[in-house]
């Protein structure tokens, strides 16, 4: 099984600042057809989780500009130019590339 | 709307069955893969089952291999989850996705709670 690792396990910011979740897995998600199937999810409290990026950098229409996804191979970043209060929640990762399919452990982001 | 809708979770005892259902309305769910992923109290988000869009081929988790089936009837557009010899380890709230390629899921149901219990 693909092993996903998420770091940190939570953040404290302040509007307006910027954040940063790291995701490491145990085996490349680099697909022989060129894409890397690797996705972020956000579960907001008390809500259902939503797509946020799909294969590493691509935004799911409606979500703003302010959230990039980027990496390659085994390791990925997802970063938040400016949190805004709505960004508060627990952030997934998750490997698309191979069953079981796999998710990170979570990174809880909140506001100072 | 494109949305899905769960049902059928309960509280159940240990080794008792339940079937889930994911009603889907916007969409046919004949036109995608459709997944199971469930979170327990507290916890992060499991992989359970998948089904591939012409349902020739399902998948589970090795953790409810031989328990669980998952299935789907299209004239209904309404996906199941049938659980079997339930455990203490299964509750958890299950949610119904729509794969849009490759395991991203791009629409999630409320989800539905199971609980196994004496």
């Amino acid at each position: 099984d693909i092993v996903m690792t998420q770091t940190p396990l939570s953040l404290s910011v302040t509007p307006g600042q910027p954040a940063s979740i790291s995701c490491k897995s145990s085996q490349s998600l680099l697909h022989r057809g060129g894409k890397t199937y690797l996705h972020w999810y956000l579960q907001r409290p008390g809500q259902s989780p939503q797509l946020l990026i799909y294969e590493v950098s691509r935004r799911l229409p409606g979500v703003p500009d302010r959230f990039s996804g980027s990496g390659s191979g085994t390791d990925f970043t997802l970063e938040i130019s400016r949190v805004d209060a709505e960004d508060v929640g627990i952030y997934y990762c998750m490997q698309g590339i191979q069953v079981p399919l796999t998710f990170g452990g979570g990174t809880k982001v909140e506001i100072k | 709307e494109v949305q899905l809708v769960e049902s059928g979770g309960d509280l159940v005892q240990p080794g008792g069955s339940l079937r889930l259902s994911c009603a889907a309305s916007g969409f046919s769910l004949s036109s995608h893969w459709m997944q199971w992923v469930r979170q327990a109290p507290g916890k992060g988000l499991v992989w359970v089952s998948r089904i591939s869009n012409d349902m020739r081929t399902t998948e589970h988790a090795a953790s409810v291999q031989g328990r669980f089936t998952i299935s789907r009837d299209d004239a209904k557009n309404t996906m199941y989850l049938q659980m079997r010899s339930l455990r203490s380890d299964d509750t958890a709230v299950y949610y119904c996705v729509r794969d849009s390629g490759w395991n991203a899921y791009d629409i999630w149901g409320q989800g539905t709670m199971v609980t196994v219990s004496s």
